[in-house]
Parts: C-alpha cells; sequence; structure tokens
C-alpha cells in the first residue's frame, strides 16, 4: 500500500536559517503530493502541493518539488520565521475518493 | 479560505458512555468527509469516509459498531464513539472536500481543529 516517510523530528532551528524537511513516498501509481502544516491550536491547512512529476509546489516562502525518480518531496525554505514553528505533514493522494495517506509529521521550532 | 468547524473542541466522559463529535463546513458543501485519530507524536490516521447521503466507509482495523458516522447533509457529518473506553482517548480530526470536476485527488481537504477526547 501507499505510504510516506518524513524525517525525524523535532528539528529546532534559528531565525534566518535554512529548512529542508525530507519527505518520500511509495505508491503504486502516480499520486499527487501535498504538504500540511499544524500550526499549535489550529487544524491542518494545504502549505502547497505538486500533482504531476517536476511541478514545483511553493506558498509563504516554501518550495517542495516532485522528484518522481526518487520518489521524494522534500520542504525546503530559505530563511524560517520564529512564525514557522509548527508540525508538518507530508502526504499522497491517488485515489478517486481524495484519500490522504500522512506522513509522521516533523515538529519545527525556530527560536529568535 | 473554507472554514470547518468541529464541536466539542475537547470533552472528557466516563467509561461506558457514547460521545457524539459534530464536524461542519461552514460556507462549501461538502459531499465528502473525512475522519481522522491522531495520537501523541503521531500521524493521522484515516478512520473512515463518508459521502453525503450513503453509508461511511471504514478503513480496515475500524469498528463500524463502535465509531458510528452519519452525514446526512451537505454541512454536517457526526461521529459518534460509542460504549467509550480509555483506549478510545486521542485526538479526532475531520475534514470536508467540495467535489470539482478534474482529478478528484487534487480536490483540496480543509481540516477541522480537532476534538481532544479522554475517557477515563
Amino acid at each position: 500500500g501507499d505510504s510516506v516517510t518524513q524525517m525525524e523530528g523535532p528539528v529546532t532551528l534559528s531565525e534566518e536559517a535554512f529548512l529542508t524537511i525530507n519527505c518520500t513516498y511509495t505508491a503504486t501509481g502516480y499520486p499527487s503530493l501535498f504538504w500540511y502544516v499544524q500550526y499549535p491550536g489550529e487544524g491542518l491547512q494545504l502549505l502547497l502541493k505538486a500533482t504531476k512529476a517536476d511541478d514545483k509546489g511553493s506558498n509563504k516562502g516554501f518550495e517542495a518539488t516532485y522528484r518522481k525518480e526518487t520518489t521524494s518531496f522534500h520542504l525546503e525554505k530559505g530563511s524560517v520565521q520564529v512564525s514557522d514553528s509548527a508540525v508538518y505533514f507530508c502526504a499522497l493522494s491517488e485515489s478517486w475518493d481524495g484519500k490522504l495517506t500522512f506522513g509522521q509529521g516533523t515538529i519545527l521550532t525556530v527560536h529568535p | 479560505g473554507a472554514v470547518v468547524s468541529q464541536h466539542p473542541s475537547w470533552v472528557i466522559c466516563k467509561s461506558g458512555t457514547s460521545v457524539k463529535i459534530e464536524c461542519r463546513s461552514l460556507d462549501f458543501q461538502a459531499t465528502t468527509m473525512f475522519w481522522y485519530r491522531q495520537f501523541p507524536k503521531q500521524s493521522l490516521m484515516l478512520m473512515a469516509t463518508s459521502n453525503e447521503g450513503s453509508k461511511a466507509t471504514y478503513e480496515q482495523g475500524v469498528e463500524k459498531d463502535k465509531f458510528l458516522i452519519n452525514h446526512a447533509s451537505l454541512t454536517l457529518s457526526t461521529l459518534t464513539v460509542t460504549s467509550a473506553h480509555p483506549e478510545d482517548s486521542s485526538f479526532y480530526i475531520c475534514s470536508a472536500r467540495e467535489f470539482f470536476s478534474g482529478r478528484p485527488e487534487t480536490n483540496e481537504q480543509f481540516f477541522g481543529p480537532g476534538t481532544r477526547l479522554t475517557v477515563l
């Protein structure tokens, strides 16, 4: 079955540092890939997505590129802010009913 | 953006009682709603998918008689945890999706803030 593996957390960075959160996936077909963010006390929000190979999703300074050859969708940001502190989930969907398969989540803490 | 609410945000109940959690799409019609369970420091586990007007589809290992799901309208789905026990204590999250044409797997899901259930 489908699966998503994220890098282990928690990740702690200083403000303006470079961020990478690794995500790799296993799927039988051609999934769509997503990054969701969960801020403290809030529901999950879609951060970015990519629907086919070589697509780059981007939002709020975050980027991720759909790499079919390495089955990866790593999340990057060039300069993190304290307000980026949250839990980040990588996910995929390849079913007609839109079911999502999530990675285990990575806690990011950014210090001033 | 689209808003999904859950009620209550937290609930404490005694073992053996039943608890109902509501999930509402506030500004769109949700043809499909999903119910997830999230354990501490773990990922979201899909419990069931419900389409308006039809029976929910449960994931393998989820007891349909224990976790009753009703999706009677395009804006409301409910999850009832029947005869709750301490092992049912968890964070329950719903999401809602409005069906658009095209690849349905790209249609965005909008998540509720979650409900913390504690069974004593």
